[in-house]
């Protein structure tokens, strides 16, 4: 069964520490995507992958990197956690060069940082 | 860029009323419409998919329809239950491209 698992599923950071977030996949899909859902914003993409080795900016990248060390592992990392980084994050994940599919999600990380 | 306008932030009804959510988009391509449902606790997950070829999709009693000439899409359903309670974005994506766009969500409340 098609799925994508994040971890940790919650997490609380302190201000200026370091915060890995990681998804793994099992839809042998070339495409991954990291977004943050805040109220009144919706969802909001800050970084994908089209494959191993490959990351792009999304529309919010400023202070968020991403690293896809295989074809089912995307990580998030916040080097210097900020208290404007408190959200959920989500991790979803695609066919590549195919937006007429839909990306498939995780259940989410929910992060407070203190 | 492609972008997707959701006006509707939150809709309150009681069960057994009718649906009716309306989002518009821009897109200089030939775009596939989403609306995505999300429970509490949960990831968004694939309501409905509607392609310039068919117009119309329907799941789970909902329907969407869309329209090129006012480059606008809406779901609806005729009957709705508590259960139906939850966020639904509504969600544009292009063939031969690698991101879709949300919109900002409507919260549905169904009131028993």
């Amino acid at each position: 069964e098609a799925a994508v698992t994040q971890s940790p599923r919650n997490k609380v950071a302190v201000t200026g520490g370091k915060v890995t977030l990681s998804c793994n996949q099992t839809n042998n899909h070339n495409n991954m995507y990291w977004y943050r859902q805040d109220t009144g914003h919706g969802l909001r993409l800050i970084h994908y992958s089209y494959g191993a080795g490959s990351t792009e900016k999304g529309d919010i990248p400023d202070g968020y990197k991403a690293s896809r060390p295989s074809q089912e592992n995307f990580s998030l990392i916040l080097e210097l956690a900020t208290p404007s980084q408190t959200s959920v994050y989500f991790c979803a994940s695609g066919v590549r060069d195919r937006g007429d599919q839909a990306p498939l999600f995780g259940e989410g990380t929910r992060l407070s940082v203190l | 860029g492609n972008s997707v306008t959701q006006m509707q932030g939150q809709v309150t009804l009681s069960e057994e009323e009718f649906l009716f959510i309306n989002c518009t988009y821009s897109t200089t391509g030939y775009p596939t419409l989403f609306w995505y449902v999300q429970y509490p606790g949960e990831g968004p997950q694939l309501l409905l998919k509607v392609t310039t070829a068919n117009n119309k999709g329907s799941s789970r009693g909902f329907e969407a329809t869309y329209d090129k000439g006012t480059t606008s899409f809406h779901l609806q359903k005729a009957s709705v239950q508590e259960s139906d309670s939850a966020v639904y974005y509504c969600v544009l994506g292009e063939t031969n491209t690698n991101k879709v766009v949300f919109g900002t969500g409507t919260r549905l409340q169904v009131l028993p």
